[in-house]
Parts: C-alpha cells; sequence; structure tokens
C-alpha cells in the first residue's frame, strides 16, 4: 500500500541554522510529491511540489526538496531557518490514477531564537 | 484569486446537533476534496468528487457524514448526528483536472461538546 514516513515528529533548530526535514514514500510507480506547512490555526499552504525533470526543486519561502528515487526520499531543505518557519510540515504522495493525496503524519519545528 | 473558502471558520455544537461545512472551490477547478485532521489520525481524505460527481467516498467514517456537490461552484459536507469524536479541522480542497497540485482552504475547526 502507498504511504509517507517522516520519521521526526518534533525537530528544534536555531534561527539562522539550516534545516533538513525528512521523508519517505512506499509507492511502486514514480510518484507527484508535495510539501506543504501548516502555521497554527492556519490552513495548508503548498511549498513544493515534484512531479518529474530536475530532481532539486525550489520552493516558496527559501525551501529545496530533492528527490531520490534510489533511497525513495524526498526531504525538504532550507539552508537558514527564520523565526517565522516555525510551524508543522507535511509530506505528501499523489496517486496518479486517482487524485488521492496520502499525506504523512508531519513534522513539527520548534525555532530557538 | 480568492481560493478555496470554506465557512464556518470555527463551529461549536452540541452533541447530537446536525453540522454543515461549506466549501467553494477555486473557479475552474473540477476536483473537490474534503480531508479531516485530527491529532491521532492525521489528514484524511474523507471523500472526492470529480466535476460533481462523487468518485471515492471510501473516506467516510460512517453514515452520519454525507456530501455534496450541487454545482462547480458549491460543496457541502455535513454530519447527522454530530459527535464529540467528530471534533476535527475539517479542510476543503480542489485542483483542475490534470494538473495535480491540490489547493486548501483555511479549514473548518469544529468543536462537538
Amino acid at each position: 500500500a502507498q504511504s509517507v514516513t517522516q520519521p521526526d515528529i518534533h525537530i528544534t533548530v536555531s534561527e539562522g541554522a539550516s534545516l533538513e526535514l525528512r521523508c519517505n514514500y512506499s509507492y511502486g510507480a514514480t510518484p507527484y510529491l508535495f510539501w506543504y506547512v501548516q502555521s497554527p490555526g492556519q490552513g495548508l499552504q503548498l511549498l513544493l511540489k515534484y512531479f518529474s525533470g530536475d530532481t532539486l526543486v525550489q520552493g516558496i519561502k527559501g525551501f529545496e526538496a530533492e528527490f531520490k528515487r534510489s533511497q525513495s526520499s524526498f526531504n525538504l531543505r532550507k539552508p537558514s531557518v527564520h523565526w517565522s518557519d516555525a510551524a508543522e510540515y507535511f509530506c505528501a504522495v499523489l496517486m496518479d490514477s486517482s487524485y488521492k493525496l496520502i499525506f504523512g503524519s508531519g513534522t513539527r519545528l520548534l525555532v530557538r531564537p | 484569486d480568492a481560493g478555496v473558502i470554506q465557512s464556518p471558520r470555527h463551529e461549536v455544537t452540541e452533541m447530537g446537533q446536525e453540522v454543515t461545512l461549506r466549501c467553494k472551490p477555486i473557479s475552474g477547478h473540477n476536483s473537490l476534496f474534503w480531508y479531516r485532521q485530527t491529532m491521532m489520525r492525521g489528514l484524511e481524505l474523507l471523500i472526492y468528487f470529480n466535476n460533481n460527481v462523487p468518485i471515492d467516498d471510501s473516506g467516510m467514517p460512517e453514515d452520519r457524514f454525507s456530501a455534496k456537490m450541487p454545482n462547480a461552484s458549491f460543496s457541502t459536507l455535513k454530519i447527522q448526528p454530530s459527535e464529540p469524536r467528530d471534533s476535527a479541522v475539517y479542510f476543503c480542497a480542489s485542483t483542475p483536472t490534470g494538473l495535480h497540485t491540490i489547493y486548501f482552504g483555511e479549514g473548518s475547526w469544529l468543536t462537538v461538546v
């Protein structure tokens, strides 16, 4: 069955430090992959997506993610975290045949001043 | 573009009452989704519509839940009767057919007491 795993429930980083959030997926075909961010009390905002082509994709707010087929991973990175990045981050995979978006359990990012 | 619009943003209701959540998808989007977010189960797909027709309702938890899409610009999710375990955030999302990127509303925060 298709699934998405985000192994880190919480991550704390200092402001200005680099960030990497992990995501692994299980899907038989080439996946469509997404990262969404949810600030407290808010909806889900799309950060970036991968459909095909260049495996390093750029998103909004200075985020990027790299698709590694050999590792079934799509990790999210940011070189320098800002306090406003504190939020919950969700990785998701789309089942192309049915438009069913499968979400990971989320990683909550805390930013130390 | 106004984005996906959901109402109400917040609702508190008593157990046994009927709850109706409303959604206006982005104009021109052919597919609409209802998701539920809880601490225990994360983000779950409840139902999705394509061209106003329900395609997959396997995620609807039980008969107390029903969803309709009478036209391309409006959908409802109804819970009757509501129970405390229905307390959650309900998201509506939409996408234009073929583009795969799903856009979410701000959510309806439901508390059943």
